[in-house]
């Protein structure tokens, strides 16, 4: 298996545009989970789906971000209108059993919001 | 809201010795995990210890848990400077309606050749 995949790896886009960040699980694994990370905040939980459900949302800073999994392999995380604020690296990660079991990341989308 | 709390923020040691990081959480736990970042690039899992474990080792690496005290610490031996990275710790939940896995500050550690 290749691992966690996501695209793009980087991401330039002018405020107001929205932008779909995309992510491939591991092939049996039925958790997901979105993180952001920033010098200033770290690494925050946006959102845990567990078998393509949302469990765990409130990490979302605002409506302007919305997570989909339309199957049980494929994940997507689209802001729009895109902030400055929203720059960070984004990443995704997922496990057998939530976070029960070891998690495993993708490369992670370095996103610019000018 | 950040669970585990890492210490030290940095550490820089001589390549040859050990290096213990701290992490320190608030409520209870399933188990609790130590990661880690190299610069640019995404978490590596390195070591899982559960909640009723006290000591684990995994190659170079030694982890301790501590319940009563809500701390865990890991150690890495002999260290080399490919050790060089960022280090968390992230903590799974007790309950099982929920699972969401948080992570600390974590450390930086720089192994000097």
């Amino acid at each position: 298996d290749a691992g966690v995949i996501q695209s793009p790896r980087h991401e330039v886009t002018e405020m107001g545009q929205e932008v779909t960040l995309r992510c491939k699980l591991i092939s049996g694994h039925n958790s997901l989970f979105w993180y952001r990370q920033t010098m200033m905040r770290g690494l925050e939980l946006l959102i845990y789906f567990n078998n393509n459900v949302p469990i765990d949302d409130s990490g979302m800073p605002e409506d302007r971000f919305s997570a989909k999994m339309p199957n049980a392999s494929f994940s997507t995380l689209k802001i729009q209108p895109s902030e400055p604020r929203d720059s960070a690296v984004y990443f995704c990660a997922s496990s057998l059993q939530g976070a029960y079991t070891e998690a495993f990341f993708g490369q992670g989308t370095r996103l610019t919001v000018v | 809201s950040q669970q585990g709390e890492e210490d030290p923020q940095a550490l820089s040691i001589q390549e040859g010795e050990n290096a213990t990081m701290n992490c320190s959480y608030k409520t209870s736990i399933n188990n609790l995990q130590w990661y880690r970042q190299n610069s640019g690039r995404g978490l590596v899992h390195l070591i899982l210890i559960r909640s009723n474990e006290r000591e684990k080792h995994s190659g170079r690496l030694r982890v301790t848990l501590d319940t009563s005290k809500k701390s865990s610490s890991l150690l890495i031996t002999a260290s080399r400077a490919a050790d060089t990275a960022s280090y968390f710790c992230a903590t799974g939940p007790l309950e099982t309606s929920g699972s969401r896995l948080t992570f600390g500050e974590g450390t930086q550690l720089t192994v000097n050749p």
